[in-house]
């Protein structure tokens, strides 16, 4: 079960808009709609950002969105802050022989 | 509020068997429709799942990340509102931080703080 493919590093300077990519399969990300994205601060656990392809939990800026087009997941954070400087992971159902919670690599945003 | 606290060894030595709770506080295991799931991640590197567990909702069913499951087991004590992880055989490649969540169509809501296990003679 190889790790869904994130780009390992992003950046967007305060304001910007930035997307981060999570491509998987017809088996995960393509196949289901719970694809969830988490955001994770150094020594931190991480924290639920969007479930579900594009919901936000409570309490989640609404500068945090996120999409799916076929194999392809997109988180996108507009109106950058300085706070949003995070590792991102998304993540999907996914079924092979049964089902499991497949992760992606991750992906370092910097503010710049 | 709901909580989760892992507990157990934090230094286990290769080819012995690591063992780690969780324990809930602020919702009861058995009553609620959730699963709940164990999820690691080695130093500097990203997030793995490792299996979870169902309510009694779902009838305590049991999924597994598919590479692990011959070594894995994960149960739940709902007496004492906690679930718990075995993993057999371990090597250097098992030394991760462990993290145990509340789990929902293939979302964890709640985390604990994480408990890191080191594999080492």
């Amino acid at each position: 079960q190889s790790a869904l493919t994130q780009p390992p590093s992003a950046s967007g300077s305060p304001g910007q808009s930035v997307t981060i990519s999570c491509t998987g399969t017809s088996s995960d990300v393509g196949g289901y709609k719970y694809v969830s994205w988490y955001q994770q601060h150094p020594g931190k656990a991480p924290k639920l950002m969007i479930y579900e392809v594009s919901k936000r939990p409570s309490g989640v800026p609404d500068r945090f969105s996120g999409s799916k087009s076929g194999n392809t997941a997109s988180l996108t954070v507009s109106g950058l802050q300085a706070e949003d400087e995070a590792d991102y992971y998304c993540s999907s159902h996914a079924v092979t022989i049964s089902a499991y919670v497949i992760f992606g690599g991750g992906t370092k945003l910097t503010v710049l | 509020q709901l909580q989760l606290q892992e507990s157990g060894p934090g230094l286990v030595k290769p080819s012995e068997t690591l063992s780690l709770t969780c324990s809930v506080s602020g919702g009861s295991i058995s009553s609620s429709s959730y699963y709940w799931a164990w999820i690691r991640q080695p130093p500097g590197k990203g997030l793995e799942w490792i299996g979870s567990i169902g309510s009694m909702y779902y009838s305590g069913k049991i999924y597994y990340r598919p590479s692990l499951k011959s070594r894995v087991t994960i149960s739940v004590d709902t007496s004492k509102n906690q679930f718990s992880l075995k993993l057999t055989s371990v090597t250097a490649a098992d030394t991760a931080v462990y993290y145990c969540t509340r789990e929902e169509e293939s979302r964890s809501s709640y985390w604990g703080q994480g408990t890191l296990v080191t594999v080492s003679s």
